[in-house]
């Protein structure tokens, strides 16, 4: 089992829908979670952190559930320029600081 | 938005040549890390560090070389190139307990 899981998709949508992904991750211990976007042939950039309470930025919200040992990224309002691979990113908790990337979502968004 | 820099941007070479894939920050971050991306695929962890003198291979076993004489210079080599070798190379850098923060890349051709 990989230790983070995502859907690869992909996700087709039409502007304005509402999508979300969720990633599952193995290791309970896990502390530092993170969302990634990386468009076509370019670097994954820090969309953003996600935090044990939930955190929103814009039409972006990140949840964490550890019970369940998922997270997950809601997207409202879909713009054109949404479609990317969206990356979930844990951390390792052995004596190293690494953290792990899922093999990302793909998102289209259509006109 | 982050300073980390990656050089080349592209390059192509011959198969046998030894190649130094350069990368720098300036944020002071004492982590930093090399990956490997194939199009459409997930990334992969060659190399990391966590600061100087220290130096670790990752999870995908790697051909190449990586020294950490400097806090902000990370480089990578590939003493003697192959076709095989033809990828993406991302270094990314990070502090504390933050998320990482990506170069541009290198895209290497080996012919």
């Amino acid at each position: 089992r990989k230790e983070v899981e995502q859907d690869p998709g992909p996700f087709n949508v039409p502007e304005g829908a509402t999508v979300a992904f969720n990633c599952t991750y193995s290791n309970s211990a896990s502390q530092s979670f993170f969302w990634y976007r990386q468009d076509c042939r370019k670097e994954p950039k820090l969309l953003m952190s996600v935090y044990s309470s939930g955190n929103e930025d814009g039409r972006f919200t990140a949840q964490l559930n550890r019970a369940s040992q998922y997270i997950s990224l809601l997207i409202r309002d879909s713009k054109l320029s949404d479609s990317a691979t969206y990356l979930c990113v844990v951390n390792t908790v052995d004596s190293s600081y690494k953290l792990i990337f899922g093999s990302g979502t793909r998102l289209l968004v259509r006109p | 938005e982050a300073d980390i820099y990656q050089t080349p941007r592209y390059l192509v070479i011959g198969t046998g040549k030894k190649i130094t894939l350069e990368c720098s920050q300036t944020m002071g971050h004492d982590k930093m890390y090399w990956y490997q991306q194939d199009p459409g695929m997930e990334l992969h962890l060659i190399h990391y560090s966590y600061g100087v003198n220290s130096t670790e291979k990752g999870d995908l076993s790697s051909e190449s070389t990586v020294s950490r004489i400097r806090t902000e210079h990370f480089p990578l080599t590939l003493e003697s190139a192959r076709p095989s070798h033809t990828s993406q190379y991302l270094c990314a850098s990070s502090g504390g307990q933050g998320g990482l923060f990506f170069g541009s890349g290198t895209q290497l051709s080996v012919l």
